[in-house]
């Protein structure tokens, strides 16, 4: 079955560490985004890919960084930068075209202590 | 940026009534699609219904439909004959044709009473 596969579903980090989470997406989609959930906060964008070897940086960017060398995979670096990196992380793919929907994985819950 | 507003962070319903979730947004677009997610506990985001801004006819996915009133940039959610299965957060989310990200409103929890 196609779908996107987020792991793991929870993660476990020591202040200071950096620490990358997976995202791979077996639906052939061109556009892959990642999104930080916290309560009361919606979704927000941290970056977003439309093609390989490019990605643009959403609202939240800053302690984060991605990488696109595979349409599909496009794996979220969290830095020591990151302030506040404990929450839940979502990722999502689509088609290139603008009415097509988001399909999202799983998520992952970082907590970092 | 553009933003998207949900005003009402919890609702609920009585099982078998009808609710409208509400979601405004801010562009200077003309060309934009509008989406509806749902999150339930297991946290999985589903698409409930979708709009094209250049369509004025109001989308219908069976029990769910929209009222999509452009002049004043605003994108409700109507569910009609309410299901204990429609508990969720539901987010609005707006997505624009100069750039491929979508964004988000804070969400709505419903809660639906048996």
């Amino acid at each position: 079955d196609g779908g996107i596969t987020q792991s793991p579903k929870y993660l476990f980090r020591k202040e200071g560490q950096n620490v990358t989470l997976s995202c791979e997406q077996n639906l052939n989609h061109d556009a892959m985004y990642w999104y930080r959930q916290d309560p009361g906060q919606g979704l927000r964008l941290i970056y977003y890919s439309q093609i390989v070897n490019d990605f643009q940086k959403g609202d939240i960017a800053e302690g984060y960084s991605v990488s696109r060398e595979k349409k599909e995979s496009f794996p979220l670096t969290v830095t020591s930068a990151q302030k506040n990196p404990t929450a839940f992380y979502l990722c999502a793919s689509s088609w290139g075209q603008l009415n097509s929907p988001l399909h999202f994985g799983n998520g992952t819950r970082l907590t970092v202590t | 940026a553009q933003t998207v507003t949900q005003s009402q962070p919890e609702m609920s319903v009585q099982e078998a009534e009808t609710v409208t979730l509400s979601c405004t947004y801010d562009t200077s677009e003309s060309d934009y699609y509008l989406f509806w997610y749902k999150q339930p506990p297991s946290r999985q985001m589903i698409l409930v219904i979708r709009q094209e801004a250049y369509k004025q006819q109001n989308a219908t996915e069976n029990r769910f439909s929209v009222n999509f009133q452009k002049a004043a940039k605003s994108f409700s959610l109507k569910i009609s004959d309410s299901q204990l299965g429609d508990a969720a957060m539901y987010f609005c989310a707006y997505r624009n044709y100069n750039n491929n990200d979508m964004r988000f409103g804070a969400g709505t929890r419903l809660t639906v009473k048996p």
